[in-house]
């Protein structure tokens, strides 16, 4: 069965510093894999996706997120945390089902 | 403008009083779908629908019925709502399920409170 397990209910760094969010997932099949963000208040907006053409995927506001099949892992980054990325990030596994599996979300507090 | 639309956004009701969550997307996205969020649990699917008049249960149906009968449209009903379904529930759509297009685009959120 397929799974997805994200490392720290919450993480907190300083403004400017590194961001790295963990997903780790379990699949007998290639993985489709995503990162959602969810600002308070907000639905989920999808951040970046795993389409296996590039193992390092870019997606919007600086974050990027590098697929590791041998770690079976797809963190999330950021080189330098900024304000506004405070929110709830959530991992997603989709593909050979009819629905996409969710991560219980990393909270992510950025300090000034 | 793409989007999915839930109404409304904020729900207090009474237990066993029947509610309708409406849920509507304007890109012609065959597939759609109810999750619940709770704190520590992540996104949940309740029901989803691959096409009009095609639907099927997810990890946590129950109390919760849908209906697809327009390709737009996807409520979700409760029928005698009980405080454990108090939570956020969102509704999402996606061109395709089980591909590189299963992109899901969310609505706003449904904050619904049984007392």
């Amino acid at each position: 069965a397929q799974s997805v397990t994200q490392l720290g209910s919450h993480v907190s760094v300083s403004e400017g510093a590194l961001v790295l969010l963990r997903c780790n997932y379990s699949s007998s099949v290639p993985p489709y894999l995503f990162w959602y963000v969810q600002y308070p208040n907000q639905g989920l907006q999808l951040l970046l996706k795993y389409t296996s053409a590039a193992t390092l995927v870019k997606g919007i506001n600086g974050f990027e997120a590098e697929f590791k099949k041998s770690e079976t892992s797809f963190h999330l980054t950021k080189p330098s945390a900024h304000m506004s990325d405070a929110a709830e990030y959530f991992c997603a596994f989709g593909g050979a089902t009819n629905k996409l599996i969710f991560g219980t979300g990393t909270l992510l507090a950025v300090q000034p | 403008e793409a989007q999915v639309t839930q109404n409304p956004r904020y729900l207090i009701t009474v237990t066993g009083k029947k509610l309708t969550v409406t849920c509507s997307q304007n890109m012609n996205h065959e597939y759609m779908s109810w999750y619940r969020q709770d704190p520590g649990l992540g996104l949940r699917q309740i029901y989803y629908s691959m096409n009009v008049e095609v639907t099927d249960k997810g990890d946590v149906p129950e109390g919760y019925k849908v209906s697809r009968k327009e390709k737009r449209n996807f409520p979700l009903i409760l029928e005698s709502p009980s405080p454990n379904q108090t939570s956020l529930y969102f509704c999402a759509s996606s061109l395709e399920q089980g591909t590189l297009n299963t992109e899901a685009f969310f609505g706003q959120g449904t904050r619904l409170t049984v007392v």
